[in-house]
């Protein structure tokens, strides 16, 4: 398709347990961000890509969050022992620059942690 | 990071016009103002942004006061559809957007 791709759409994993979110970015966009969006909360900021490099990663709550964009296209963030306060709606977005054009949102990975 | 005001929630009928406030006092002068809208269980998605002047595209128009320490998105005909939460945003460096709550919009048919 030609939106921003997320995988899986819904994840349940047990506490103690990693987990890996996949981000499939709209071809040829150069940033990449993600953010985490708690129920009824509007989606807070973890980390931002330009290509491969992440030039900002002042979001993420803890070091057991990691992301990485090694070829500069598809995304992975991972969360290493998940807690329940870990669950929530992890967004993928993309744009073309950085700069104030307009940012193309997926549809979001629903984490939820036992 | 400039911060925005917004009510929590607004109720319309369908089929008229609906004016979303949002204020931005402490607003710079590099600031632009952006809109963009969450239907249920989607990403959020862009609707309009502007600097000055107004602006108008096929989704909205962006009403922005002449000091900039307010804007107003109008959705000109409400719909069912356009039932979300709509968040008013500032963004100057483009490097990230910083949501706050937002309006959540209700459209009464």
């Amino acid at each position: 398709g030609a939106g921003v791709s997320q995988s899986p759409r819904y994840k349940v994993a047990k506490r103690g347990q990693d987990v890996a979110l996949r981000c499939d970015p709209i071809s040829g966009h150069v940033s990449l961000f993600w953010y985490q969006q708690a129920l009824g909360q509007g989606p807070e900021f973890l980390t931002y890509f330009q290509n491969e490099a992440q030039l900002d990663k002042s979001g993420l709550p803890s070091d057991r969050f990691f992301a990485e964009r090694p070829e500069g296209s598809v995304s992975t963030l991972k969360i290493q022992r998940t807690q329940q306060e870990d669950s929530a709606v992890y967004l993928c977005a993309s744009s073309f620059l950085t700069g104030t054009g307009e940012l193309f949102f997926g549809e979001g990975s629903r984490l939820t942690v036992l | 990071d400039a911060k925005t005001t917004q009510p929590n929630s607004m109720e319309s009928n369908e089929e008229e016009p609906v004016h979303l406030p949002c204020n931005h006092s402490t607003i710079s002068g590099t600031d632009y103002i952006h809109w963009y809208r969450q239907l249920p269980s989607q990403g959020p998605e862009y609707v309009i942004h502007g600097l000055t002047s107004n602006v108008n595209n096929r989704m909205a128009s962006l009403a922005i006061a002449e000091d900039r320490k307010s804007s107003t998105l109008i959705l000109h005909r409400a719909t069912l559809r356009d039932a979300a939460v709509y968040y008013c945003i500032l963004n100057n460096a483009g490097n990230m957007l910083t949501f706050g709550g937002g309006t959540r919009l209700m459209v009464k048919p």
